[in-house]
């Protein structure tokens, strides 16, 4: 059964610093990988997709990177700022519909 | 920019109540979902639609629950008899395909609060 964790579970850096969030899988067989933004009470905004053929991803500030055989994808993101704050979520797919989630980052951004 | 809707935002309902949550995805997608978020818990599938039929259901989705696309713009999640354990954010997404390229677009969420 697939399992999708996140760490660091929460992070707090001041506004400028360059910063990695991770995700790991423990089964490789996946189709693709998602990194989500969640703002409190909010809903989900995609980031980022990364095909299982592809090893990174990049938007903006942001850089995704795949590691399938290894099972873990890496968020970075750059010259942080405080509007950056959120919880970002990773989740994988599989050979099904439906996307499997990890626990989260809660990422503060202060000044 | 086109985005996935719901409403309400928030519903308060009676334990036993039926509830409709209701969805409208973005205009050209095909496939459509709906996820759930216990507070401080992982957002967990509960079931996929597509050319007017589940495709796919966690084992979440009991008989208490269904799915409706009554037109040809709104989705709706139905809980029969709503439990104290249904309260959670409910989130509707959809995607323009069903394969591995298919990126998913969520929606803003319905708080549902059982009483």
């Amino acid at each position: 059964k697939q399992e999708v964790t996140q760490i660091p579970a929460a992070l707090s850096v001041p506004e400028g610093e360059n910063l990695v969030l991770n995700c790991s899988f423990t089964d490789s067989a996946i189709y693709n990988l998602q990194w989500f933004r969640q703002d409190p009470g909010k809903g989900l905004t995609s980031l980022l997709l990364i095909q299982s053929s592809q090893r990174e991803q990049t938007s903006g500030r942001l850089n995704a990177s795949l590691d399938k055989s290894s099972g873990r994808s890496t968020l970075y993101i750059a010259a942080s700022q405080p509007g950056d704050s959120a919880t970002y979520l990773c989740a994988v797919r599989q050979d099904t519909d439906k996307l499997i989630f990890g626990t989260g980052t809660r990422l503060q951004v202060f000044p | 920019e086109p985005e996935v809707t719901q409403t309400p935002s928030h519903q308060v309902t009676q334990m036993g109540q039926e509830v409709i949550l209701r969805c409208v995805p973005i205009s050209n997608h095909l496939y459509f979902y709906w996820y759930r978020q216990i507070l401080g818990q992982k957002v967990e599938f509960l079931v996929s639609f597509y050319n007017n039929e589940i495709s796919e259901k966690s084992e979440i989705f009991d008989d208490q629950f269904s799915v409706e696309r009554p037109d040809g713009s709104n989705f709706t999640l139905k809980i029969r008899s709503t439990k104290l354990e249904d309260s959670a954010m409910y989130f509707c997404a959809s995607s323009e395909r069903g394969n591995s390229y298919n990126e998913q677009f969520f929606g803003p969420g319905t708080r549902l609060t059982v009483l």
